[in-house]
């Protein structure tokens, strides 16, 4: 088991550029989340998904946010038209089909800096 | 909609003292219920989780919480702190009978360990 891992760890990008990040999760887990953190703050939950289904979506995701999960495995969350305001810590996590109790597994995460 | 409070931003202890870290929810129902550390660099580490039964529960590296409903409150506790305590806790909770499975994170409490 080697965990949820994430690409890139860091991600400095100038305003108006857009950005992609890569989350793997732990590779039995059918379930996979994207929040986001700002300094000082605790997670704020974005998306989620179940296999390759966005199942669940915050009003956080603006039209300028976008997740794909296309074989149900890893996912990628891209950021387009990057606002000074998305500068924030990404973080994924991912739970087991067999856990009904919503126990979920953060990665490192991709702090991202829009400068 | 439903809400976690940690009301101690920031909290410093001796080595050696006991730790008591506050949360508090705002939901009718019981949710269920975590708590988790972030120390720099890292990702969420998951210390304990609260589903139903036995109000008491202990979690990883010498950590433990109390559920009390009539106080919606869900108190993190260890009985002597370790300088490696050091770093950020969150409490956070799931709606699961509301079949969400977004976790609603706490601002957090920054714990400072003093030799």
């Amino acid at each position: 088991d080697t965990g949820v891992s994430q690409n890139p760890r860091h991600k400095i990008t100038k305003r108006g550029q857009n950005v992609t990040f890569r989350c793997d999760p732990i590779s039995e887990h059918n379930r996979l989340y994207w929040y986001r953190q700002t300094l000082g703050q605790g997670p704020e939950f974005l998306t989620y998904f179940q296999n390759e289904a966005q199942l669940e979506k915050s009003r956080l995701l603006s039209d300028r946010f976008s997740a794909e999960r296309p074989k149900g495995s890893f996912s990628t969350l891209e950021i387009q038209r990057t606002e000074q305001g998305d500068s924030a810590m990404y973080l994924c996590a991912s739970s087991s089909p067999l856990d009904s109790y919503n126990e979920q597994f953060f990665g490192p995460g991709t702090r991202l800096t829009v400068l | 909609a439903q809400s976690v409070t940690q009301p101690d931003i920031h909290i410093t202890v001796s080595e050696g003292a006991s730790l008591e870290l506050r949360c508090n929810y705002s939901y009718g129902a019981t949710p269920y219920l975590f708590w988790y550390v972030q120390s720099p660099g890292q990702g969420l580490q998951l210390l304990l989780k609260y589903f139903s039964g036995d109000t008491l529960v202990q979690g990883i590296k010498g950590f433990e919480a109390e559920f009390k409903r009539s106080q919606s409150s869900f108190n993190l506790r260890k009985p002597s702190v370790h300088w490696s305590d050091a770093a950020e806790y969150f409490c956070a909770v799931a709606l699961m009978d509301t079949g969400r499975r977004a976790l609603t994170f706490g601002s957090g409490t920054r714990l400072q360990v003093q030799p």
